[in-house]
């Protein structure tokens, strides 16, 4: 299948500093990218959905100033974090999706990136 | 509203048996997909089968099987001759169009441990 790539695999930062998180798309064009968030033991939860050139569109409850979130091309989306808070300790991943890619048209998925915030 | 459920948190199979996983969802669409993932405890998320709504026949792909009953809006995984790698968390998951665009549900997760 096609490959997802997401980096950093693990980030720890101190309280009120930002981090990015990048999702990459190898070897396929990713029209469409979505971000996802999994607390320890519960399921994927949508954040937003972004298609290359123009707004992310967020799930009801996502902050959109503080999870900032670009699409720039068709093979990479990245996630900000801004002024992180313990509270958005978690683990982030990307899923992205293109139109010759996957029998099933379905999303591939990154390896996800563990956000410690202490 | 959309909704996936999967009612058993956890689940134990004795390697070489199969075991089912279970699945319901709840849409008024007529036009639906049906997913089912493995997250092993690296954290990736691996498709394993996808079933169209439209779809006549139950996917198959390998040792996944999906038991797909329409009238009942169940898509139930079975897993074949069960291995020690199969020890992850299961997820299904209902693709459908919303305001143009494709939206992805995930259910709660199955924990599969596969017993030696």
């Amino acid at each position: 299948g096609a490959v997802v790539s997401q980096h950093p695999s693990r980030v720890i930062c101190k309280s009120g500093t930002s981090v990015k998180i990048e999702c990459r798309s190898l070897d396929f064009q990713a029209t469409t990218m979505f971000w996802y968030r999994q607390f320890p033991k519960k399921s994927l939860m949508l954040m937003a959905t972004s298609n290359e050139g123009s707004k992310a569109t967020y799930e009801q409850g996502v902050e959109k100033d503080k999870f900032l979130i670009n699409h720039a091309s068709l093979t990479l989306s990245t996630l900000t974090v801004t002024s992180a808070h313990p509270e958005d300790s978690s683990f982030y991943i990307c899923s992205a999706r293109g139109e010759l890619a996957g029998k099933y048209n379905e999303q591939f998925f990154g390896p996800g990136t563990r956000l410690t915030v202490l | 509203a959309q909704k996936i459920t999967q009612t058993q948190p956890g689940m134990f199979v004795q390697e070489k048996e199969a075991v089912t996983l279970d699945c319901t969802y709840d849409t008024s669409d007529p036009s639906y997909g049906l997913f089912w993932y493995k997250q092993p405890s690296s954290g990736e998320m691996i498709f394993l089968i996808y079933q169209g709504s439209y779809d006549q026949q139950n996917a198959t792909e390998g040792r996944y099987s999906l038991n797909f009953q329409k009238a009942r809006k169940s898509a139930n995984l079975v897993i074949s001759a069960s291995q020690l790698g199969d020890s992850a968390m299961y997820f299904c998951a209902m693709r459908r169009f919303s305001g143009g665009y494709q939206k992805v549900t995930f259910g709660t997760g199955t924990k599969l441990q596969v017993i030696p």
